[in-house]
């Protein structure tokens, strides 16, 4: 099946600075790419929808310039957790669609000290 | 009501066992129908996916599909101690953004 690539899969920062995690499709071109946030025993919580060369699509709730999406090209998209804080502290995972079929990334678990 | 409703469990079975999963949803527009597989601190895992009311069969997997109940199934047969992991079930329409059900926390001991 496709391959969705994401790195890295753990990162520790201090409070205050920006993370960047990457997401790439390495055998499918996606248009589309989607961020979800998911908290320990809970479901996957949709953040955003990215698109390539235009701006994301924010769930309600999401804060847009603390959380940056950027879908430079086909094969990858970015998300950067600006100021983060401890509360911003989870597991993120990507996907992207190769027909009607979603694939996701490893996740990256980030911990803000 | 939910969208899609699955029980969480968790669900604790003996090896060798068939393990039933399942997920109701409530919007009739729902066309393709997944199953994903997520074990502890990983991302989820593309197990099965299917458009049509009735069963798929993937080795010791079905995946089964009713419509007109608004009701899908994952059956594992001759479960194993690896089977252990979170199953979630995704469901999406003509949009392709999926909705996910909670997951069911599957253990399968010795």
């Amino acid at each position: 099946g496709a391959v969705v690539s994401q790195h890295p899969s753990r990162v520790i920062c201090k409070s205050g600075t920006s993370v960047k995690i990457e997401c790439r499709s390495l055998d499918f071109q996606a248009t589309t790419m989607f961020w979800y946030r998911q908290f320990p025993k809970q479901s996957l919580m949709l953040m955003a929808t990215s698109n390539e060369g235009s701006k994301a699509t924010y769930e309600q709730g999401v804060e847009k310039d603390k959380f940056l999406i950027n879908h430079a090209s086909l094969t990858l998209s970015t998300l950067t957790v600006t100021s983060a804080h401890p509360e911003d502290s989870s597991f993120y995972i990507c996907s992207a669609n190769s027909g009607n079929t979603i694939y996701f990334g490893e996740g990256s678990w980030l911990t803000v000290v | 009501q939910k969208e899609v409703e699955q029980d969480p469990g968790p669900l604790s079975v003996p090896e060798g066992a068939i393990v039933s999963l399942n997920c109701t949803y409530s919007n009739s527009a729902f066309q393709y129908f997944m199953w994903y597989r997520q074990y502890s601190r990983k991302g989820p895992e593309l197990l099965m996916y299917t458009y049509s009311s009735g069963n798929k069969e993937d080795g010791r997997f079905t995946a089964q599909v009713d419509k007109s109940s608004k009701y899908i199934s994952l059956f594992i047969r001759d479960s194993q101690p690896s089977d252990s992991a979170t199953y979630l079930c995704a469901l999406s329409g003509g949009s392709y953004i999926p909705t996910f059900g909670r997951g069911t926390s599957l253990i399968v001991h010795p």
